[in-house]
């Protein structure tokens, strides 16, 4: 049973473009929707997280856009780079339940075009 | 400098050769975690630990062990390891046992391969 389902698997975006990665949730009691970076070789890094009592959080060129009616939430990269090719994770946090509460999506792997 | 070190970074061995892959954190973490990464199958949790002497199963705990005698390290044990073991593992802490509230730090992985 996945409880976090992302989009698109890849995702090919010129430089200087937007890339988008969507996800979306069914479980209603997740409290806390964190994105995760990864390079090739290195482990995922957090990159921005959000709550469900926020629609939209922005750290320099990154934003999540959050949809509590839609229980969906999205990645924007605002003039990708190069640089911002990896793998991205969107997660949720479930407080309650028998296993532990961070669920991750199946990955998304990004390339920017030079 | 504030990390999460797993070792070996790779190894490759046989079916039912027992092996253990090592993680230590210098963050003074509470909680501590393994997660296995596979193609098309993301990020998914084979074991945690809240504190000393606490650990729980994740969502693929079969074929795994895992022991917390210390704060700081966090051992992950194959027994009779199997080629559909052949994964990369990562070891990952976090500050307190919020479940997934803290952000988690991430070891640079182990690529196992089981033949």
């Amino acid at each position: 049973q996945q409880q976090v389902k992302q989009s698109p698997q890849s995702l090919i975006v010129q430089k200087g473009g937007i890339s988008i990665i969507n996800c979306a949730y069914e479980n209603t009691a997740f409290d806390y929707f964190p994105w995760y970076q990864q390079f090739p070789g290195k482990g995922p890094a957090l990159l921005i997280a959000i709550r469900p009592d926020v629609s939209e959080k922005k750290e320099g060129r990154f934003t999540i856009s959050f949809n509590k009616s839609a229980k969906q939430f999205s990645l924007h990269i605002m003039d990708s780079q190069p640089g911002d090719s990896a793998t991205y994770f969107c997660a949720a946090n479930n407080p309650g339940g028998g296993a532990d509460g961070l669920t991750f999506g199946k990955g998304t792997h990004l390339i920017i075009q030079p | 400098e504030a990390q999460v070190t797993q070792n070996p970074r790779y190894l490759i061995t046989v079916t039912g050769k027992k092996l253990t892959v090592t993680c230590s954190q210098n963050m003074n973490h509470e909680y501590m975690s393994w997660y296995r990464q596979d193609p098309g199958l993301g990020l998914r949790q084979i074991y945690y630990s809240m504190n000393v002497e606490v650990t729980d199963k994740g969502d693929v705990p079969e074929g795994y062990k895992v022991s917390r005698k210390e704060k700081r390290n966090f051992p992950l044990i194959l027994e009779s390891p199997s080629p559909n073991q052949t994964s990369l593992y990562f070891c990952a802490s976090s500050l307190r046992a919020d479940r997934g509230l803290q952000p988690q730090h991430f070891g640079d992985g182990t690529r196992l391969s089981i033949l």
